[in-house]
């Protein structure tokens, strides 16, 4: 597959639990975003990495909310103590370099808080 | 604070229309405006994009009009057919910021 995967496609977890989302960025592609994107509702940015750092982290909501990227490849956004207004579906993009490139989405996770 | 104003929130158009969605923003330090399309269960897909330099771009059926000195950016979908209902959605860049602004969507569709 060439384009943008995420893993789990649903995700469905009682309150208090923690979850992981991963996203698996397109070959070569050096710049990954996290946004949400509530029901009926525009996408909202999460965080960005360059390679593994994360320069803007200034969408995350709360302190319950952390990304890790690994090896310039694969990453990890994972909720601590899921509330119910986390529920959403949290989509993953990725991009060359950054800067104006255009970013391409995979389908995301949608998760469901009980 | 609402960065990029989008609308309408919905459309319908008949099949062969043309359909316009519109988005305002603020900050003229934006210097990149795509326009996402999505379909449900779907990730947005990139449809065009343009850059403050030019005030209009043509790919096939879809056109981004900008107006600079309105701080406006238009999408016209020209002979609209059933296969573009989906949500659109506008956003705004600026070199460096690495991240876009979305604006709320447009929900558009087509009727026969």
């Amino acid at each position: 597959g060439a384009g943008v995967s995420q893993s789990p496609s649903n995700k469905v977890t009682e309150k208090g639990k923690d979850v992981e989302l991963r996203c698996d960025p397109i070959s070569g592609h050096t710049a990954l975003y996290w946004y949400r994107q509530s029901l009926g509702q525009g996408l909202e940015f999460l965080i960005y990495f360059q390679g593994n750092s994360a320069p803007d982290k200034s969408g995350l909501p709360s302190d319950r909310f952390s990304a890790e990227r690994t090896g310039g490849s694969v990453s990890t956004l994972t909720i601590q103590r899921t509330q119910q207004e986390d529920s959403a579906v949290y989509l993953c993009a990725s991009s060359q370099r950054g800067g104006n490139q255009p970013q391409h989405f995979g389908d995301g996770t949608r998760l469901s808080i009980l | 604070q609402q960065q990029v104003k989008q609308s309408p929130q919905s459309l319908i158009v008949q099949k062969g229309g043309i359909s316009i969605i519109n988005c305002a923003y603020e900050n003229t330090a934006f210097d990149y405006f795509p326009w996402y399309q999505q379909f449900p269960g779907k990730g947005p897909a990139l449809l065009i994009a343009i850059r403050p330099d030019v005030s209009e771009k043509k790919e096939g059926r879809f056109t981004i009009s900008f107006n600079k000195s309105a701080k406006q950016f238009s999408l016209h979908i020209m002979d609209s057919q059933p296969g573009d209902s989906a949500t659109y959605f506008c956003a705004v860049d600026n070199f460096g910021n690495e991240k876009l602004t979305f604006g709320t969507g447009t929900r558009l569709t087509i009727i026969p």
